[in-house]
């Protein structure tokens, strides 16, 4: 199956610094991807829909200055988590659109300390 | 907005019998998928099922589109010990794109 490759896998930072995490389709171009976090033991919660060349759709109670969105090319989209708190510790991942499917990214663990 | 449904929400096993969960919605979809997500990974695509009526096997896995373009299911034979994880079902159409709740499955020896 196509690959996305999400990087980075575990990050660890300082309460009021920013992070960048990186998603990308590497055999395939992905007009469209998504951001998901997930909390310990329940289901992916969508965050926002990514799409190239655009700005990106958040879903409702999700802070579009909080949690910034680059979708510059098609096959890269970055999610940056600005001024980070300990509440946004959590498990994000993304998704990238094939023709037919979604493939997922392996997830990044953010600890915020 | 769109919603799945899937179920049961989590379930036990013993190791060698079979599995079945369903995924349900309101709305029609055109492709559905289904994933499975093993702790601390992202979920990894099963089987992808493009046709109503449709059934499709990808070893000792079995997915069905249903009829009415509204459910689907997943069945699991003769369950091992790495099958332990969440699946996902999710619906397609287009660019849009909507995931079940997940059902997870346990597997005692």
């Amino acid at each position: 199956g196509a690959v996305v490759s999400q990087h980075p896998s575990r990050v660890i930072c300082k309460s009021g610094t920013s992070v960048k995490i990186e998603c990308r389709s590497l055999d395939f171009q992905a007009t469209t991807m998504f951001w998901y976090r997930q909390f310990p033991k329940q289901s992916l919660m969508l965050m926002a829909t990514s799409n190239e060349g655009s700005k990106a759709t958040y879903e409702q109670g999700v802070e579009k200055d909080k949690f910034l969105i680059n979708h510059a090319s098609l096959t890269l989209s970055t999610l940056t988590v600005t001024s980070a708190h300990p509440e946004d510790s959590s498990f994000y991942i993304c998704s990238a659109m094939g023709n037919l499917e979604a493939f997922f990214g392996q997830g990044t663990r953010l600890t915020v300390v | 907005g769109q919603q799945l449904n899937q179920s049961p929400q989590s379930m036990f096993i013993q190791e060698g019998e079979d599995v079945s969960m369903n995924c349900t919605s309101s709305s029609i979809f055109n492709t559905w998928l289904w994933y499975k997500q093993d702790p601390g990974e992202g979920p990894v695509l099963l089987i992808a099922l493009y046709k109503a009526g449709e059934l499709t096997s990808n070893g000792r896995l079995t997915a069905q589109f249903g009829i009415t373009r509204k459910d689907s299911f997943l069945n699991i034979s003769a369950s091992i010990p790495s099958d332990v994880g969440i699946y996902f079902c999710a619906g397609q159409n287009g660019q849009n794109f909507v995931f079940g709740p997940g059902t997870r499955l346990s597997v005692l020896p």
